[in-house]
């Protein structure tokens, strides 16, 4: 089964909203990433938070990591019709070298 | 530089056939992934590798599959006898670190994936 699962599946917000995506896992992680894809292409890097941080931002995304929980959230402040992507969490795994473990993804639309 | 590039992007091919992708990950990275992309799910691991050899390769769905990596630069990805269920975009990316001590479990850089459909 998927190490990473995200939730909502699916998210539809207005301009100007935020936009809160969950990530939740099983095993222990040396980090976790966030990633963007836009239809019919690859995905990019949005922000990485190691095991030992709770926070990070990045411009207008926060994402905060709770290992007690083995969650993390993606906040998107302030959000734009260019948003409207699909996001996904990748966990590195402990002890299993870089290999990233994708989750099913939380489909976001920014409606103008 | 130049980002990472897959060829082809679009390839439709006869059930059982072979078929090769190929990838080209950004000059200098190390590690190199494989992931394959059902249509609306999420990514699944296939295969990475660290220079040419593959530390893990618990993700190829079958013996049909197989990858690899020559001169630690180009890789290929090739399945044998094509089945209806193979048909997905498969996904390559590469990254400049990799394991302990090396910025373990760096960002991938993402190609923009080849769309195979198996007829």
């Amino acid at each position: 089964s998927q190490q990473g699962e995200e939730d909502p599946q699916a998210l539809s917000i207005q301009e100007g909203e935020n936009a809160t995506m969950n990530c939740s896992y099983k095993t222990s992680i040396n980090n976790l990433q966030w990633y963007r894809q836009n239809s019919g292409r690859g995905l990019v890097h949005l922000i990485l938070i190691r095991s030992n941080e709770r926070e990070k931002h990045s411009g207008r995304l926060r994402v905060t990591l709770d290992t007690s929980k083995k969650s993390s959230s993606l906040l998107i402040t302030a959000s734009r019709a260019a948003d409207t992507a699909s996001y996904f969490c990748a966990t590195v795994l402990y002890n299993q070298g870089g290999k990233l473990i994708f989750g099913q993804g939380t489909e976001l639309s920014v409606k103008p | 530089g130049a980002g990472v590039s897959q060829s082809p992007s679009n390839k439709v091919t006869e059930k059982g056939k072979d078929v090769e992708l190929r990838c080209d990950p950004i000059s200098g990275h190390t590690a190199l992934y494989w992931y394959r992309q059902s249509l609306g799910q999420g990514l699944e691991f296939l295969i990475y590798f660290q220079g040419n050899s593959a530390p893990d390769k618990s993700g190829l769905p079958s013996d049909r599959f197989s990858a690899e990596r020559t001169g630690g630069s180009v890789s290929t990805l090739t399945i044998q006898r094509t089945q209806q269920e193979d048909s997905a975009v498969y996904l390559c990316a590469s990254s400049s670190k990799i394991g302990p001590g090396q910025g373990f479990g760096s960002p991938l850089h993402f190609g923009n994936g080849t769309r195979l459909t198996v007829t």
